[in-house]
């Protein structure tokens, strides 16, 4: 099965900061991730797809990159609202495994 | 709006069995594939199992394998878990959630539940 790890897995930032998370894959999945937000108590939120393409609805300071094994998503300027824990998920075959979590926490 | 709601959870003793439902709404249930994905209390997201839209394909993580049953009545819009043998690793909110795109999983799931907490003690 694919592995997939995640850096960091926590990181304290301030408001108006630009984030980066990485999500790497132990072999390559083309395109094939989503990124994920979720807050305490809540269901996961879908921020991204097939790496880069941005689901509706959501703020255009996410964004997401990379292609093969390493992905990055990044938070432009880190909004109040963006404190939450993001899950990388590889979708490139069963099953479809998630990372481990960043957690991203006000400096 | 798309809605899914599930139940059936709650406390269990290890070795019995419990179903879980989720009722959706607000889609064309039977053209999307569906996934389960649990949540073990203070930990990440795990991958649990998935049904393609018209219920032929399924696929399990090997957690699960050979104890649970996911299934689907597209005419009662409903998706399904059957949990049996259950394990203390089993305890956490189970969430049912949607794919993205009709037919294929490829842009990940846009739509999920509340969750149901499921908690196997003695």
């Amino acid at each position: 099965d694919i592995q997939l790890t995640q850096s960091p897995s926590f990181l304290s930032a301030s408001v108006g900061d630009r984030v980066t998370i990485t999500c790497r894959a132990s072999q390559g999945i083309s395109s094939y991730l989503a990124w994920f937000q979720q807050k305490p108590g809540k269901a996961p939120k879908l921020l991204i797809y097939a790496a880069s393409t941005l689901q509706s609805g959501v703020p255009s300071r996410f964004s997401g990159s990379g292609s093969g094994t390493e992905f990055t998503l990044t938070i432009s300027s880190l909004q109040p609202e963006d404190f939450a824990t993001y899950f990388c998920q590889q979708l490139n075959g069963y099953p479809f495994i998630f990372g481990p979590g960043t957690k991203v926490e006000i400096k | 709006q798309v809605q899914l709601v599930e139940s059936g959870g709650g406390v269990v003793q290890p070795g019995r069995s419990l179903r879980l439902s989720c009722v959706a709404s607000g889609f064309r249930f039977s053209s999307f594939g569906m996934h389960w994905v649990r949540q073990a209390p203070g930990k990440g997201l795990e991958w649990v199992a998935v049904i393609s839209y018209d219920g032929r394909s399924k696929y399990y993580a090997d957690s699960v394998k050979g104890r649970f049953t996911i299934s689907r009545d597209n005419s009662k819009n409903t998706l399904y878990l059957q949990m049996s043998s259950l394990r203390g690793e089993d305890t956490a909110v189970y969430y049912c959630a949607k794919d993205a795109d009709p037919y294929i999983a490829v842009s990940g799931t846009d739509s999920w539940g509340q969750g149901t907490l499921v908690t196997v003690s003695s």
